[in-house]
């Protein structure tokens, strides 16, 4: 079965330090793979899909970036955190137009 | 304007009851409707999936309509328990397109107290 892992958890980095999320997918090949952030009291906002390896789309212009080294991995990425990323991020594959699963979430808070 | 809109925002219920949530939309045409459920700090989770000729769709205590005409959903939930409190989000797909354009609505947050 199709399995996939966000880390970590929880995370509080200080302004202007850089941040790494990860995620992975298990028990499927060349999913599609998201990177979302939820605000409290709003619906989730896409901020990066990716079709394949090394494809990103960006949906949101922000301080963040994407990447996709490899077919199951998906990263989301800051070199200089800002106090407006706080935010709770989501990860999610698919790999139809009908299946779509998200990730634990992250929990960022920036101080 | 958001395309996804959900009410109530909140609702509060005592174990036990039944409560019904509203999606209406305003994506046309659409593809499919789902609605999840979220428990705090965590990723939302699947419950239902209705494509636009589907009217209801149910798992468990949990049943989702789908009035196509009206662009509205609901989500009816039935002999609730403490474990259901939650955020509850519906989302909606554009036809032809796809996940990377799916339309969040903002989740009704519910209570269920003993």
């Amino acid at each position: 079965s199709q399995t996939i892992h966000q880390w970590p958890a929880t995370l509080v980095q200080p302004v202007g330090s850089p941040l790494s999320l990860e995620c992975t997918v298990e028990g499927t090949s060349n999913p599609n793979l998201y990177w979302y952030r939820q605000a409290a009291g709003r619906g989730l906002q896409l901020l990066f899909y990716s079709v394949g390896i090394g494809q990103i789309s960006s949906e949101v212009p922000q301080n963040l970036s994407a990447s996709r080294p490899q077919d199951r991995q998906f990263i989301l990425s800051s070199k200089k955190l800002l106090l407006s990323d706080s935010g709770f991020y989501l990860c999610a594959w698919s790999a139809s137009l009908y299946g779509y699963t998200f990730g634990s979430g992250t929990r960022l808070t920036v101080v | 304007k958001n395309q996804v809109e959900q009410s109530p925002q909140s609702l509060i219920i005592l174990e036990g009851k039944n409560c019904t949530l509203q999606c209406n939309y305003t994506v046309s045409p659409f593809s499919n409707l789902r609605w999840y459920k979220q428990d705090t700090g965590r990723g939302p989770v699947s419950l239902t999936i209705m494509t636009f000729s589907e009217n209801t769709k149910s798992n468990g205590r949990y049943t989702a309509t789908l009035d196509a005409d009206t662009k509205q959903s609901s989500l009816h939930i039935t002999a609730s328990q403490l474990s259901d409190s939650a955020s509850y989000i519906c989302v909606v797909s554009p036809e032809g397109r796809n996940n990377n354009d799916m339309r969040f609505g903002a989740g009704t947050r519910l209570t269920v107290k003993p």
